[in-house]
Formats: C-alpha cells, structure tokens, sequence
C-alpha cells in the first residue's frame, strides 16, 4: 500500500495563475514532509519543506499548507510561470527513521503561456 | 561546486547479466543513498550509507541487489542475474550528515534497460 499519494498524475495551469498540487498520507508516524521537483533527464531537486509541528511554511512563489487531521498537504505555486512546468513529488519521513524518504508517484505540472 | 554524479548515464543489458552503476556525492557528504524509480512511480528506498557502512538495506528487493561504499565516498550498486523487471532509473543522493531533515542532493540517475 502507498503511504504518500498523489492522485493527480497531471495538473495544467495557465501562467499567472494559482497552481495546486496535493498529496496525502496514510501514516501518522510521519513528521517531516518535502516537495522535490524533477526536470526530465535530471534528478529531483528539494524544493520546500514542513515539519508537523507547522500548517504552513512559505518560500517564495511556492507555500505548503499541511493540514494533519486529515492527513493531507497541498503546494501552491503562486503565480506560476512557464518555468515550473515539471513533475512534482511529495516525499515524507519518519522521525529518526535516518533518512528514507518515502515518495509518493509525482503530478506532472505543465503551466502554459 | 559539483553535484552528485552517476555513471553510466544509461546502461542497457540482457536479461541475467551483470551491472555495476556507480555514484560520486557530493565531496564531505557523510550519508549516501539509493533509490530506484520505475515508470510512473516515485522514487523507491533501496539502501543507504553512512560513512563506509550499510545503515539500512531493507529497500532492497533481494539478495540480487548489493551495494558498498569501501572508503566512504563512491558507491557502487550491484546487480546479478538481471532481470526485465530490474529495469529502471537509479538514483543516487547524499547529504551533509545522516538526517531526514537533511535536504538529499540528487544525481541524474541511470537508466537501466534489461532485455
């Protein structure tokens, strides 16, 4: 079973717009979550991050909402640009659990001019 | 200064041979990792170092699979009798010290194809 999922294989967005991008969890052991952005051909790069403790940290254009009773996060790209086009994954990691990230499957992003 | 590199950049063989795929972190780091991404899936756990010793290997799908870091620094991820549904991209990433709340840096991969 995947404990982090992300049901949207795919999200088109209209640059200046707002871009969505949710992921939900199954474990509750988790503490620490991440987004990582890949670009075809190269290997993911960090992107934002949220302990449990928070609902919401900002970086930017892009802020990440954690909302732990439903086990649900959401990143937001505000205004998205032609540039984030990439696929999007949302990772998460059990405290002192020593680095393994869990990953879930990816949303590909596309924002169109 | 550089990133993590990965070697090959793809790598194609025939069903039961074996591969050898190597990973350079980035110089300092202490903890490295594998992970493999098959189509349509996100990165998988496979197994990760810290310094030159295995702190966690339960990733690995079988005893196919193995993986060292001798001088702790380059790791290399080896895999015998080859098989179709070994074919994947491989990730390798390192970070400064053994932490989740470490950010991973990663490689392009390899992309391995097994015929």
């Amino acid at each position: 079973d995947q404990q982090v999922k992300q049901n949207s294989p795919s999200l088109s967005v209209q640059e200046g717009r707002i871009s969505i991008l949710n992921c939900d969890y199954t474990n509750s052991m988790f503490d620490y979550f991440l987004w990582y952005k890949k670009y075809p051909a190269e290997g993911p790069t960090f992107l934002i991050s949220i302990s449990s403790i928070k609902d919401k940290n900002e970086d930017g254009r892009f802020t990440v909402f954690l909302n732990k009773s439903a086990k649900h996060l959401s990143l937001h790209i505000v205004p998205s640009q032609p540039g984030d086009s990439a696929v999007y994954f949302c990772a998460a990691i059990v405290g002192g659990s020593q680095g393994n990230l869990i990953f879930g499957k990816g949303t590909k992003l596309s924002v169109k001019p | 200064g550089a990133g993590v590199s990965q070697t090959p950049s793809n790598k194609v063989t025939e069903k039961g041979k074996y591969v050898e795929l190597r990973c350079d972190p980035i110089s300092g780091h202490t903890a490295l990792y594998w992970y493999r991404q098959s189509l349509g899936q996100g990165p998988e756990f496979l197994i990760y170092f810290q310094g030159t010793g295995a702190a966690d290997d339960s990733g690995l799908p079988n005893d196919r699979f193995f993986a060292v870091r001798p001088e702790g620094s380059v790791s290399t991820l080896k895999i015998q009798r080859t098989e179709r549904g070994d074919s994947a991209v491989y990730l390798c990433a390192s970070s400064p010290i053994v932490s989740g709340l470490d950010e991973q840096f990663f490689g392009p991969g390899t992309r391995l194809t097994v015929l």
